[in-house]
């Protein structure tokens, strides 16, 4: 079952401009994770918050968690055209069988 | 470097037939991952292994089998069996308690011909 919901489902914005994704999700979580994929490849992972952490930053991403409301942001800032992906948030619960459950992913186009 | 390898990028299956999906890492990781994904969707968790000779069904597994036989290697078989196969496969791996994300491998697009 697919637990993150991101939003929007897609995103088009100019180089330079911010971009921000949302992902709801349903269950209580130990962390929440947010990957890019490029379009016919892997995912790669970008940053990992934790359940008991608020706020994250890594080079320009910063992502909030707000455990109450059960959601997450991803910001990119001064965005570029290299940053056109498709990027997925991804919940990890369990204790002793670590697995991600992953969204459906917003679909972000970066126009130069 | 270290990294996943899967292999083949691109395979076809003709009807009837079973297909082997190779996955090797090298990162010593204790947990690996099968995911299918189709287009414009997430995704879905197929089998995964956090140790040698044992794994466990995810949330698709009907129509896939694995084996994992050596802390490297998680190979995928898409069966007969599988009525849909057509998709995109991603492997992927982790540490133990995953803490520190995932590594996916560059993926295998399997087509049904």
């Amino acid at each position: 079952s697919q637990q993150g919901e991101e939003d929007p489902q897609a995103l088009s914005i100019q180089e330079g401009e911010n971009a921000t994704m949302n992902c709801s999700y349903k269950t209580s979580i130990n962390n929440l994770q947010w990957y890019r994929q490029n379009s016919g490849r892997g995912l790669v992972h970008l940053i990992l918050i934790r359940s008991n952490e608020r706020e994250k930053h890594s080079g320009r991403l910063r992502v909030t968690l707000d455990t109450s409301k059960k959601s997450s942001s991803l910001l990119i800032t001064a965005s570029r055209a290299a940053d056109t992906a498709s990027y997925f948030c991804a919940t990890g619960s369990g204790a002793g069988s670590y697995q991600l459950t992953f969204g459906k992913g917003t679909k972000l186009s970066v126009i130069p | 470097d270290g990294g996943i390898t899967q292999s083949p990028k691109y395979l076809f299956r003709k009807e009837g037939q079973n297909v082997t999906l190779s996955c090797e890492q090298n990162l010593n990781h204790d947990a690996m991952y099968w995911y299918r994904q189709d287009p414009g969707q997430g995704l879905r968790l197929i089998y995964y292994s956090q140790i040698v000779n044992d794994f466990q069904k995810g949330d698709i597994a009907e129509g896939y089998s694995v084996s994992r036989e050596k802390k490297e290697s998680f190979p995928l078989t898409v069966t007969s069996a599988q009525k849909n196969p057509t998709a995109f496969y991603l492997c992927a791996s982790t540490t133990g308690t995953g803490e520190y994300g995932y590594t996916f491998g560059s993926g295998t697009r399997l087509t049904v011909v």
